[in-house]
């Protein structure tokens, strides 16, 4: 089945501490995103991908960092410096710009503890 | 004033009653319109794609776009109480990656 699969479901952090939420998909869409979602504020967008190696910061990516070393991974790490990071994180993917939707992953939820 | 506005609602309904939604925007440039829902806890699931203006049907779902109104719709006849959900609309402009989001419905449809 194609999609895009992201693991864990559920992920709990200690204060300080780097976790790497992983997001991989076999679709073969150029671009990746990755997206916040808390309650009441709608999906904000931390970064986003079009092509491997290459990547840009969204509009909350302070405290967060990517890679895209291949086309079907785009991992994303919630670092120390991210003071607030209890949340949902979604992952989509899309083929291209013109004339294409995006596609979800089932999330993950991350809790600090 | 952001660039997509969405009624969080809650938005409650009779079963069988029609649903609408909308979101209006700002920047006259988007050009692909989405609408997904998205069921506690889980991914956003696409429901409708649309490209400019004009309207869409799809099974019990309509999609219209009025891009002179900067104002898009999504109707759902015949709500069931599974179509309870929070619907997120969603719009890009040509040759950009980044997709816009607004903040989401939460629709409740009572047996």
């Amino acid at each position: 089945d194609g999609g895009i699969t992201q693991s864990p479901k559920y992920l709990f952090r200690k204060e300080g501490q780097n976790v790497t939420l992983s997001c991989e998909q076999n679709l073969n869409h150029d671009a990746m995103y990755w997206y916040r979602q808390d309650p009441g504020q709608g999906l904000r967008l931390i970064y986003y991908s079009q092509i491997v190696n290459d990547f840009q910061k969204g509009d909350i990516a302070e405290g967060y960092s990517v890679s895209r070393e291949k086309k079907e991974s785009f991992p994303l790490t919630v670092t120390s410096a991210q003071k607030n990071p209890t949340a949902f994180y979604l992952c989509a993917s899309r083929p291209g710009t013109v004339n294409t939707e995006a596609f979800f992953g089932q999330g993950t939820r991350l809790t600090v503890v | 004033q952001k660039e997509v506005e969405q009624d969080p609602g809650p938005l409650s309904v009779p079963e069988g009653a029609i649903v609408s939604l909308n979101c209006t925007y700002s920047n006259s440039a988007f050009q692909y319109f989405m609408w997904y829902r998205q069921y506690s806890r889980k991914g956003p699931e696409l429901l409708m794609y649309t490209y400019s203006s004009g309207n869409k049907e799809d099974g019990r779902f309509t999609a219209q776009v009025d891009k002179s109104s900067k104002y898009i719709s999504l109707f759902i006849r015949d709500s069931q109480p599974s179509d309870s959900a929070t619907y997120l609309c969603a719009m890009s402009r040509s040759n950009d990656y980044k997709l816009s989001f607004g903040a989401g419905t939460t629709v409740t449809v009572r047996a």
